[in-house]
């Protein structure tokens, strides 16, 4: 079946350093490709996404690129803030499928000061 | 913008009490579903919902129960609460109209079984 892998946490960084969360995935059609971010106490939100092979998904500095020949997508951020701090979440859907998330497990970032 | 509304935001429930979830979406969506979120675990879908009146189960759909009676709203019922439905709940929708959509999440349920 569908599966995605993620970065087991928690991962702590300092303001200003360089994030990657690593995610791999196993599908059995062709996946789109999604981060979600959760903050603390709130609901899940969108972060970005990629429908296709070689596509960069990108939204407040994070990035992701799905790379097809090694089922990955990993989120990138270049200078993280305190405010990244929180929950995210990779995720894949089935092309005709969107009813059906398959997500990892989630990934806790701790930013501090 | 509405979006996706969940109800009630917090509950607590007696062991063997059932309740009902609340869930509405005002962006015309057809799919519909219901995932709960563990530590640990990530999301894991209960039961979805392709359009009115059609309903079909997901990866844990024991306890629940669903149905889909207006394109709008999407109710998840428990019928008798245990202590292993504690659990922060998720209601999402998203178009059928695209072969790739973005999923839509209400900000959550969280609910305690004692």
């Amino acid at each position: 079946g569908d599966s995605v892998t993620q970065m087991e946490g928690p991962v702590t960084l300092s303001e200003e350093a360089f994030l990657t969360i690593n995610c791999t995935y196993t599908a059995t059609g062709y996946p789109s490709l999604f981060w979600y971010v959760q903050y603390p106490g709130e609901g899940l939100q969108l972060l970005l996404k990629a429908t296709k092979a070689d596509d960069k998904g990108s939204n407040k500095g994070f990035e992701a690129t799905y790379r097809k020949e090694t089922t990955s997508f990993h989120l990138e951020k270049g200078s993280v803030q305190v405010s990244d701090s929180a929950v995210y979440f990779c995720a894949l859907s089935l092309r005709g499928s969107n009813y059906k998330l398959t997500f990892g497990k989630g990934t806790l970032l701790t930013v501090n000061p | 913008n509405a979006g996706v509304t969940q109800t009630p935001k917090f509950q607590v429930l007696k062991t063997g009490q059932s309740m009902t979830l609340q869930c509405a979406q005002d962006m015309n969506h057809e799919y519909m579903s219901w995932y709960r979120q563990d530590p640990g675990m990530g999301l894991r879908l209960i039961h979805y919902s392709v359009g009115a009146g059609i309903t079909d189960q997901g990866e844990v759909p024991n306890g629940y129960n669903v149905s889909r009676s207006t394109t709008e709203d999407f109710p998840l019922r428990l019928l008798s609460a245990a202590p292993s439905q504690t659990s922060v709940y998720f209601c999402a929708s998203s178009s059928g109209q695209r072969e790739v959509a973005t999923i839509y999440f209400g900000e959550g349920s969280w609910l305690t079984v004692v």
